[in-house]
């Protein structure tokens, strides 16, 4: 059974500090791991999907690699900004479907 | 585009009450999921369609809980009899093609339940 663990729950940092949220999973047989952004109030935006051949994904200031072997995912931050302010929830298929299982997120406050 | 509508946005009953959730998925997207949010937990798949047949439905409480796809674009979530456990939100979602895959799902805003 898949199981999604995301360290910190919660995290502060001051506005310009690069940042790296964790991500942890039990089952390495996946097709790809999704990296989302929630919003309080609001429905869940898609920021990053790594399929499992990939190492790594790059958007702007984020950057997501993807370790299958050990189980684990970073979401890198760069020069964060208060914007940036939301949960970042990481999903994981569950071993040979696409039914996601998502970790319980990471709140994160970028204080200006 | 637009993107995916869910309505209501919150809804409060009284226990052993029933309601009703509705989804407009993006346009042209086959497959649709329900997920419930519990506050401070990662949203947990319901139940996921795949144009108007349903592809999972394991995690459902299929004594209280149904949902529908009839014409394969908008579905209905419904709950009856409310329980206090079921103070969630609601998400909806949808992609493209097939069950999730390489393609990104696309979240409406949910529906805020709370059951008193």
């Amino acid at each position: 059974k898949q199981e999604v663990t995301q360290i910190p729950a919660a995290l502060s940092v001051p506005e310009g500090e690069n940042l790296v949220l964790n991500c942890s999973f039990t089952d390495s047989a996946i097709y790809n791991l999704q990296w989302f952004r929630q919003d309080p109030g609001k429905g869940l935006t898609s920021l990053l999907l790594i399929q499992s051949s990939q190492r790594e994904q790059t958007s702007g200031r984020l950057n997501a690699s993807l370790d299958k072997s050990s189980g684990r995912s970073t979401l890198y931050i760069a020069a964060s900004q208060p914007g940036d302010s939301a949960t970042y929830l990481c999903a994981v298929p569950t071993s040979g479907t696409y039914k996601y299982i998502f970790g319980t997120g990471t709140r994160l406050k970028v204080l200006a | 585009e637009a993107g995916v509508a869910q309505s209501p946005r919150y809804k409060i009953i009284e226990k052993r009450q029933s309601v009703a959730f509705w989804c407009n998925p993006i346009s042209g997207h086959a497959t649709l999921y329900w997920y419930q949010q519990i506050l401070g937990q990662g949203p947990k798949l319901l139940i996921q369609f795949q144009n108007n047949g349903v592809v999972d439905d394991s995690q459902l409480p299929k004594d209280r809980f149904s949902a529908e796809r009839l014409k394969g674009v908008d579905s209905t979530l419904k709950i009856q009899p409310a329980k206090l456990e079921d103070s969630a939100v609601y998400l909806c979602a949808s992609s493209f093609h097939r069950a999730g895959g390489s393609e990104t799902q696309y979240f409406g805003p949910g529906t805020r339940l709370l059951v008193l």
